[in-house]
């Protein structure tokens, strides 16, 4: 049983909709992430939140919003998205030790959301 | 800028052989965090191992060996003995206020 639960698994949706992703991890972490894994691509770090301070990230479009109601809990809010956002999105926890950081610790990951955009 | 080269896009061993996957990083920073991460057909990345830069000492946990040498940015990962279950997609990673990842090495072991 994984520590960090992403929901739901698999999500297709129109390019004009709008739904939303949730992280919940039980590890008593205080730093989540949000990745992108995009076919033959590295994995792309999307956002941050450490000890409660979100790390700007100014290459994600903002058609992406994510929202961190507490260190246990992580969600990316979609809309209008575009084919290209089709990917798997993964979320992490870890311990930080200083705001805004990325975390030196090991990250533990979800098992992901696979996107489809029609 | 920092970077992670993992120059092998796919290895394919039969079961039994070591294999070694290449890790080759760039950073201007002098303390940054190394990692190796394995990627089953499930999708979950496991946490396979940690290096910061001051340790530059060898690692080895059962069949798996790492090998980190920052005379040539490089920390390369060895399976001894490898088993179907090594199956797997592995990246290396490096952290210190950003975390990338390299794009990744698709091991397949045939029995």
């Amino acid at each position: 049983e994984t520590g960090v639960t992403q929901t739901p698994r698999h999500l297709v949706m129109g390019m004009t909709n709008k739904k939303s992703l949730k992280c919940e991890q039980h590890l008593g972490h205080n730093a989540m992430y949000w990745y992108k894994q995009s076919a033959k691509k590295p994995l792309e770090l999307m956002f941050v939140y450490s000890l409660e301070e979100r790390v700007e990230n100014n290459s994600v479009p903002s058609r992406f919003s994510p929202e961190c109601p507490n260190s246990s809990h992580l969600f990316l809010h979609l809309h209008t998205l575009q084919p290209e956002d089709s990917a798997l999105y993964l979320c992490a926890s870890s311990q930080a030790h200083h705001p805004g950081g990325v975390g030196n610790q090991p990250q533990h990951f979800g098992d992901g959301t696979r996107l489809s955009i029609l | 800028a920092q970077k992670v080269t993992q120059a092998q896009t796919e290895i394919s061993v039969v079961e039994k052989e070591d294999v070694t996957l290449d890790c080759v990083y760039e950073t201007r920073d002098t303390t940054y965090y190394l990692f190796w991460y394995k990627q089953p057909p499930s999708g979950e990345l496991v946490f396979l191992i940690r290096r910061n830069s001051f340790d530059e000492q060898n690692e080895i946990s059962g069949r798996y060996s790492w090998n980190f040498q920052k005379s040539t940015s490089s920390f390369n990962f060895t399976i001894t003995a490898s088993q179907v279950v090594d199956s797997a997609v592995y990246f290396c990673a490096l952290a210190n206020n950003d975390m990338r990842f390299g794009a990744g090495t698709r091991l397949t072991v045939k029995p």
